[in-house]
């Protein structure tokens, strides 16, 4: 199974911020790479495909880009709406595997 | 619009049995597969099973194989997840969710749509 590991697991931010989170792969998986937003209470949202396709709807800050094993999701300027725990899914090959998570708080 | 609506959670005591129900609507069922998703508290995502729009194919993490079954009906738009010799580390919310294509695990998959979760508690 390919395994994915997401850095840091957590990190505070205020608002305005740029925040940047990591997602590696244990085995190359070209862009099949996919990122989840998850609030509190709720379940995961798809923000990203593809590595760095946007979903319909999803505020331009953010984004998504690598390649290979080494990915990468950024929030330009964060918003109080953002603070949640995101999670990166590899769809390269079964079983699809997530990563551990990594949860925004407010600073 | 997609909708998910799962049902069946509950407490269960070590070794038991519980049926888990999702209902769908807004999209035609049989042709995406689906999937469940569980995540034990505070803990992140771990995904659990998979079938394929047909039906005709089922997936299970090693955590549940034996365990587990999949299975859906599509005359009802249901999918359900029959658990057998529950153990405290299935204690989880367990997620429902569509992909984007029927067969699980294909070109570009994802889980576009998920249900809000139910939670199964397995402890005497």
């Amino acid at each position: 199974d390919i395994q994915m590991t997401q850095s840091p697991s957590s990190l505070s931010a205020s608002v305005g911020d740029r925040v940047t989170i990591t997602c590696r792969a244990s085995q190359t998986i070209s862009d099949y790479l996919n990122w989840y937003q998850q609030k509190p209470g709720k379940a995961p949202k798809l923000l990203i495909s593809a590595a760095s396709s946007l979903l319909s709807g999803v505020p331009s800050r953010f984004s998504g880009s690598g390649s290979g094993t080494d990915f990468t999701l950024t929030i330009s300027s964060l918003q109080l709406e953002d603070f949640a725990t995101y999670y990166c899914q590899q769809s390269y090959s079964t079983p699809l595997t997530f990563g551990g998570g990594t949860k925004v708080e407010i600073k | 619009e997609v909708q998910l609506l799962e049902s069946g959670g509950g407490l269960v005591q070590p070794g038991g049995s519980l049926r888990l129900s999702c209902a769908a609507s807004g999209f035609t069922f049989s042709s995406y597969a689906m999937s469940w998703v569980r995540q034990a508290p505070g803990k992140g995502l771990e995904w659990v099973s998979a079938i394929s729009g047909s039906a005709a194919n089922t997936y299970y993490a090693d955590s549940v194989k034996g365990r587990f079954t999949i299975s859906r009906d599509n005359s009802k738009n249901t999918l359900y997840l029959q658990m057998n010799s529950l153990r405290a580390d299935d204690t989880a919310v367990y997620y429902c969710a569509k992909g984007s294509a029927g067969v699980w695990g294909s070109y570009r998959y994802t889980d576009t749509d998920w249900g809000q979760g139910t939670l199964v508690t397995v402890s005497s």
